[in-house]
């Protein structure tokens, strides 16, 4: 079945740290794949996005590359800040007109001054 | 423009009681979902309706109910309520086929005590 594996959290980092978080998956085809951010108290919004093999999804300084070869979409930054603090969760919509998407657990980020 | 609304934000109930949760979004978005995340697991979808009319179960449906009474609104009921339900429940909305993006609302926080 379809699947999103993402790295255990929580993470800390302090402030203009390199950041990444590892996400790999198992689907059929070519599903497109997401990148959420959860702030505290709040829902999830869209952080980037990539639909096809070799895209790069980029947001807010945060970039993920759709790497077929490997099934990942690692989300890196390269100088996180306090306000990046959230928890980020990796998903995939597999092709084909699926309504769903298959989430990975979550990564908790904390950012330190 | 409101985006997804979400009523109650905050409920507890006793085992056994029954509620509902009201989810309403005013993009004019054809799908809507029903998710529940818990500590370490996720988000796990509950129900989903792709267009007004239909609904289809997710991967943890059982001990829910789910109405989709016009294209904006999308409730979810607890017929009776039991521990294992206690959890933050999240409605997302979506366009349709053409766009990727679930857009969510701001959760409600059920504890079943």
């Amino acid at each position: 079945g379809n699947s999103v594996t993402q790295m255990e959290g929580p993470v800390t980092l302090s402030e203009e740290a390199f950041l990444t978080i590892n996400c790999t998956y198992t689907a059929t085809g070519y599903p497109s794949l997401f990148w959420y951010v959860q702030y505290p108290g709040e829902g999830l919004q869209l952080l980037l996005k990539a639909t096809k093999a070799d895209d790069k999804g980029s947001n807010k300084g945060f970039e993920a590359t759709y790497r077929k070869e490997t099934t990942s979409f690692h989300l890196e930054k390269g100088s996180v800040q306090v306000s990046d603090s959230a928890v980020y969760f990796c998903a995939l919509r597999t092709q084909g007109g699926s309504e769903k998407l298959v989430f990975g657990k979550g990564t908790k980020l904390t950012v330190n001054p | 423009n409101a985006g997804v609304t979400q009523t109650p934000k905050f409920q507890v109930l006793k085992t056994g009681q029954s509620m509902t949760l009201q989810c309403a979004q005013d993009m004019n978005h054809n799908s809507m979902y029903w998710y529940r995340q818990d500590p370490g697991m996720g988000l796990r979808l509950i129900y989903y309706s792709a267009s007004e009319g239909t609904t289809d179960k997710g991967e943890v449906p059982n001990g829910y109910n789910v109405s989709r009474l016009n294209k904006r609104e999308f409730s979810l009921r607890l017929e009776s309520a039991a521990p294992s339900q206690t959890s933050v429940y999240f409605c997302a909305s979506r366009v349709g086929s053409s766009y990727n993006e679930q857009f969510f609302g701001p959760g409600t926080r059920l504890t079943v005590l």
